[in-house]
């Protein structure tokens, strides 16, 4: 049973336009959720991160947005780069996991890019 | 980044043989990891260690053991390996358990 799911397998977007991935969780006691990105032969490397205590958090050109009620959130890219394709991964994580000591991820979205 | 070497980067091996893989960071990070990806399934945590000796089983933690005898080094080892164990294998590492992990380079594992 997936805790975090990723409905959206892939994403194509034309370059300077607005990518939007997003995410969506099951388990109530997640209050900590992180956003990864992933180049093909690489390890994923970390984007952006939220707290249960936020809505929004912002990063230059991401930004992720939390909506605790429909447990649900979602990555904004503004303006997508060509070098922004690649697969992102949500995931999370709970103080009570050990106080965030293991994370869960989603299957990843892979996102396209289209100069 | 932390410096996170995994090795092998490849692997080919036959069924019902033990293979260990290796986890090894220069940045002194308490919390160390190993996952696995596979199409479909995303990450999955197999094992995690949250200090020298001191380790936790994951998700999918069946046919595989772990060791950490020193804070640089993780070891996962499939005691004897089957197909369904073809993945890419990749080690993280955390400085703390509330901060973001870094990731390996990932080892490509198959079992045939």
């Amino acid at each position: 049973d997936q805790q975090v799911k990723q409905n959206s397998p892939s994403l194509s977007v034309q370059e300077g336009r607005i990518s939007i991935l997003n995410c969506d969780y099951t388990n109530s006691m997640f209050d900590y959720f992180l956003w990864y990105k992933k180049y093909p032969a690489e390890g994923p490397t970390f984007l952006i991160s939220i707290s249960s205590i936020k809505d929004k958090n912002e990063d230059g050109r991401f930004t992720v947005f939390l909506n605790k009620s429909a447990k649900h959130l979602s990555l904004h890219i503004v303006p997508s780069q060509p070098g922004d394709s690649a697969v992102y991964f949500c995931a999370a994580t709970s103080s009570g996991s050990g106080g965030y000591q293991k994370v869960t991820f989603g299957i990843g979205t892979k996102l396209q890019v289209i100069p | 980044d932390a410096g996170i070497t995994q090795s092998p980067r490849h692997k080919v091996t036959e069924t019902g043989t033990p293979v260990t893989l290796r986890c090894h960071q220069t940045e002194n990070h308490r919390y160390m990891y190993w996952y696995r990806q596979d199409p479909g399934h995303g990450l999955r945590l197999i094992h995690y260690s949250y200090g020298v000796k001191d380790t936790d089983k994951g998700e999918v933690s069946d046919g595989y053991s772990v060791s950490r005898s020193k804070t640089e080094d993780f070891l996962l080892t499939l005691e004897s390996a089957t197909s369904s164990q073809t993945s890419v294998y990749f080690c993280a590492t955390k400085l703390t358990a509330n901060t973001e992990a870094f990731f390996g380079q990932g080892t490509r594992l198959t079992v045939v």
